[in-house]
């Protein structure tokens, strides 16, 4: 059964930290990883990756992919209390099935 | 605001009833999404459509029923729904040739 495992469920820190988030997958005929980010409204798209080992960023958030591994992580530097949501992470195979992960809840504290 | 829209924002109904829910996007996208979240659940992708054809299906009750008339309008027709598909039911779009989804802000739909 195709399954995304995200870790930590939620995680508490202060601004100013540095903060990894982990996604783990096992989905048949994989074609892409995704993160978004989830506040009090509906998810927004934060990175789609498909190629292993490339970083991609954006400002002091940052993804990369390890297809070996089967796993991704998310990295947010000098966190924020906007940056306060829950992290989702979703796997899409090439048939089109998107399948999410219980999502990470962040919590920056000033 | 994404540009993906939907209506109503909140929906209580019973049983019995029958409903739909509306999403509309002018963005120029090919492809719809409807999806489901539940309380301490992961998001759930429903049905997809691709230049309004369905191509996923992802084992929903056929009490749940979708309608794409055309690339920018998405219908989630609700007929003898259950409590626990008290949700909230969001659609997404993205453009031709990419990845990205748009997400519209979602109904909160409670069955009674």
């Amino acid at each position: 059964e195709d399954k995304v495992v995200q870790s930590p469920l939620s995680l508490v820190v202060h601004e100013g930290d540095t903060v990894t988030l982990n996604c783990s997958y096992e989905v048949t005929n994989f074609r892409s990883l995704l993160w978004y980010k989830q506040e009090k409204k509906a998810p927004t798209f934060l990175f789609m990756l498909t190629s292993s080992g490339i970083e991609k960023k954006s400002g002091r958030l940052s993804s990369i992919l390890d297809k070996k591994e089967l796993s991704s992580i998310l990295n947010i530097t000098a966190t924020q209390t906007g940056d306060s949501a829950i992290y989702l992470c979703a796997v899409e195979s090439n048939t089109g099935k998107l399948i999410f992960g219980q999502g990470t809840t962040l919590q920056v504290k000033p | 605001e994404t540009g993906v829209t939907q209506t109503p924002r909140h929906l209580v109904m019973g049983m019995t009833n029958k409903k739909s829910l509306k999403c509309e996007q002018h963005l120029g996208h090919n492809a719809m999404y409807w999806y489901k979240q539940s309380a301490k659940k992961p998001l759930e992708l429903m049905f997809v459509y691709n230049f309004k054809e369905q191509t996923e299906n992802n084992s929903v009750p056929s009490r749940f029923s979708p309608e794409c008339p055309n690339s920018s309008h998405l219908f989630l027709h609700l007929h003898t729904l259950q409590p626990e598909d008290s949700a909230l039911y969001l659609c997404a779009s993205s453009p031709p040739g990419a990845d990205e989804q748009f997400f519209g802000p979602g109904t909160r739909l409670t069955v009674l």
